[in-house]
């Protein structure tokens, strides 16, 4: 069965930090789809990346970017120069493609200090 | 664009007393739909998920049951509720394959069963 690890429960950094929140990703199935979502205080989970398991490309968006790691199941996120708005609880989640259920990691919730 | 809808967005019940709440989608048709469950400090638990009308697919034996009426709502019910059910309850909706596809949540609804 498929399983999430996010071993870092919680990290606290100051602003203009750099960040990396771990993803460690266990599954059989030779397709699936990786998630991360970030979950603010409102507590609505939104949306931040999808990486299906043939596409190891890296991926950057501004200041988030994103590194897959088959060789190690992993799916890192860092956060560059930080800011007190990331302030969240993320999650990391995985999809197999024979399996209808999305298994989320614990979560690591971010507190960013001014 | 699609929007996801639920409340409502906290609630008090007694233990013992009937839970329902709701969940609907709009700007999309044939949405798969979801109820998850956050226990406190912990990642999300599906509970139920739905591919159509009257077709509902439960992940965890529970407490608690789940309705599909219409193509978009999708609704969590209880006739009993206990201490255990409280937690934060999240609907989410994807469309397309249930495995691959991006699930976009709603809100929340914040259960405290005293």
């Amino acid at each position: 069965a498929q399983k999430v690890t996010q071993a870092q429960t919680e990290i606290s950094v100051v602003e203009k930090e750099d960040v990396t929140l771990d993803c460690v990703y266990e599954t059989r199935d030779t397709t699936y789809y990786l998630f991360w979502y970030k979950q603010p205080p409102s507590g609505e989970l939104v949306f931040l990346i999808r990486r299906n398991s043939f596409d190891e490309q890296n991926e950057i968006s501004g200041r988030y970017s994103w590194n897959f790691q088959k060789s190690t199941s992993s799916f890192n996120f860092t956060i560059t120069a930080s800011q007190v708005v990331d302030s969240a609880v993320y999650f990391c989640a995985l999809s197999e493609a024979n399996n209808n259920d999305m298994r989320f990691g614990a979560g690591t919730r971010l507190t960013v200090k001014p | 664009s699609q929007t996801i809808h639920q409340w409502p967005a906290t609630l008090v019940q007694p233990v013992g007393s009937p839970l329902s709440l709701e969940c609907t989608v709009e700007g999309t048709s044939n949405p798969n739909l979801y109820w998850y469950r956050q226990a406190a400090g912990r990642g999300l638990q599906l509970l139920f998920y739905s591919v159509g009308i009257g077709q509902i697919s439960s992940e965890v034996p529970q407490n608690l049951s789940a309705s599909r009426p219409q193509d978009r709502q999708f609704i969590l019910s209880s006739k009993k509720l206990l201490l255990s059910d409280s937690g934060f309850y999240l609907c989410a909706w994807s469309v397309g394959g249930l495995a691959k596809n991006i699930q976009y949540f709603g809100a929340g609804t914040r259960l405290s069963v005293l």
